[in-house]
């Protein structure tokens, strides 16, 4: 499987700044996806990274708040865009690959707190 | 549109016996279904999947899933419970091919000793 990173691991923030997340995989991956995991909730899709071209948010997320790079097939990033408390979150980079049996692979995942 | 059901917030085994996280899953067409384990302060890590072919199919640490198409159910199972499965499970679901997705709320899986 592919050994994904994620930086930062955790951060604190004051509101209404912005944090950028840095996703990176070890060999090249097909699809690439950005998921929120609120306290005590399961996984929410907020975007699909597409690699030189807009992501595809899903609904209730916009690219004004979550904007997103992909500039190759193993690198993405994801900024909280004016940061609320409501933000604090895990945010989870996961990967699908060529030879991953289409496998969903997630990195360890980044803790924001938001004060 | 699909959805996953996990009934049980919690499920408590004692250390040795059998467990069973229960999942059921609705989707269109032939699903691809999977099973994630979350310990405390990390990411969710892959345990097993169902695409197609064998309906028991068996993945890491010890943990089986048996698909049933006509319950349209994908329960985990092992057969020994350790304390250090203690974590929170995931069952997910997608229709064949790069879609999108979905995963349920989770059941948060205790051994006691």
């Amino acid at each position: 499987s592919a050994v994904i990173s994620q930086k930062p691991s955790r951060d604190i923030c004051q509101r209404g700044t912005s944090l950028t997340i840095q996703c990176q995989v070890d060999s090249q991956v097909t699809m690439m996806f950005w998921y929120r995991q609120q306290p005590g909730q399961s996984l929410t899709l907020i975007a699909t990274a597409n690699q030189g071209s807009e992501a595809t948010y899903e609904s209730g997320f916009v690219i004004d708040k979550f904007p997103i790079s992909r500039p190759n097939l193993t690198f993405s990033t994801l900024t909280v865009s004016n940061m609320s408390p409501e933000d604090s979150s895990i945010y989870l980079c996961s990967v699908v690959g060529p030879g991953q049996g289409e496998t969903q692979y997630f990195g360890p995942g980044t803790r924001l707190l938001v004060l | 549109a699909q959805s996953v059901a996990q009934p049980e917030d919690q499920v408590n085994v004692a250390e040795g016996n059998p467990l069973t996280v229960k999942c059921t899953y609705s989707v269109s067409g032939n699903p691809y279904l999977f099973w994630y384990v979350q310990y405390p302060n990390r990411g969710l890590q892959f345990l097993l999947k169902y695409i197609t072919g064998d309906n028991l199919v068996k993945g890491s640490y010890g943990f089986e899933a048996e698909f049933n198409k006509s319950q349209t159910s994908f329960h985990l199972k092992k057969p020994s419970a350790l304390v250090s499965d203690s974590a929170l499970y995931f069952c997910a679901v997608r229709p064949g091919g790069y879609q999108k997705v979905t995963f349920g709320i989770g059941t948060k899986l205790q051994v006691i000793p």
